[in-house]
């Protein structure tokens, strides 16, 4: 079975700086997506970033970026030029690409970032 | 506004009660899911619907009993409770489940449930 680990449970950061969550992930499957959750005070889960793993390169959404180390299973989500809207609870999770119940997403527990002004 | 609604937004209940969570979406979408999220877990799937059928119970204790009665709207029927199930439960939709970009899931701002 697929785990997804999240070893920060909270994390903080100065407004403006950068701040690097980490996800470390366990599969035996080849194709898979790898994502990261956002759930702000509001408790709305947001889509910040996916990541396919078979591409190399890693995927970024303007000040969110990801570095993918397949080989590592790590998948850390690093914010640039933090703000205060950014504070929330982020969620990685991991997606199998294909066969059976492939629309599962495994979460990780999650990790609390907060911003300071 | 996400497309995805759930009401109500909190419910207190007793272990004897019978209430009801819903979940509309206005997406367009023909999946819709329930998780459950409790303190220092992660997120748990319940249930899958995808085009008003059932295809998937993630082995949820039958005190538990979700409607589908279109792709639009999403129910979850709650009886005999216990404290343990206490928990914020969140719906979600998606196109479908099999489609391409079925990864990218809406989610509604769930219904804190606490059971005393």
């Amino acid at each position: 079975a697929q785990t997804v680990t999240q070893s920060q449970p909270e994390m903080s950061v100065q407004e403006a700086e950068t701040v690097t969550l980490s996800c470390t992930y366990d599969t035996s499957e080849s194709d898979y997506y790898l994502f990261w959750y956002k759930q702000p005070p509001s408790r709305q889960m947001i889509l910040v970033i996916r990541q396919e793993a078979y591409k190399q390169q890693n995927a970024t959404e303007n000040r969110f970026s990801v570095n993918f180390q397949k080989a590592a299973k790590s998948f850390s989500l690093k914010i640039s030029d933090s703000q205060l809207g950014d504070a929330a609870m982020y969620f990685c999770a991991y997606r199998r690409g294909s066969g059976g119940s492939n629309y599962k997403l495994t979460f990780g527990k999650g990790t609390l970032l907060t911003v300071n002004p | 506004e996400t497309g995805v609604t759930q009401t109500p937004r909190h419910l207190v209940m007793g272990m004897t009660n019978k209430k009801s969570l819903k979940c509309e979406q206005h997406l367009g979408h023909n999946a819709m899911y329930w998780y459950k999220q409790s303190a220092k877990k992660p997120l748990e799937l319940m249930f899958v619907y995808n085009f008003k059928e059932q295809t998937e119970n993630n082995s949820v204790p039958s005190r538990f009993s979700p409607e589908c009665p279109n792709s639009s709207h999403l129910f979850l029927h709650l009886h005999t409770l216990q404290p343990e199930d206490s928990a914020l439960y969140l719906c979600a939709s998606s196109q479908e489940i099999r489609s391409w970009d079925r990864e990218k899931l809406f989610f509604g701002s769930g219904t804190q449930l606490s059971v005393l």
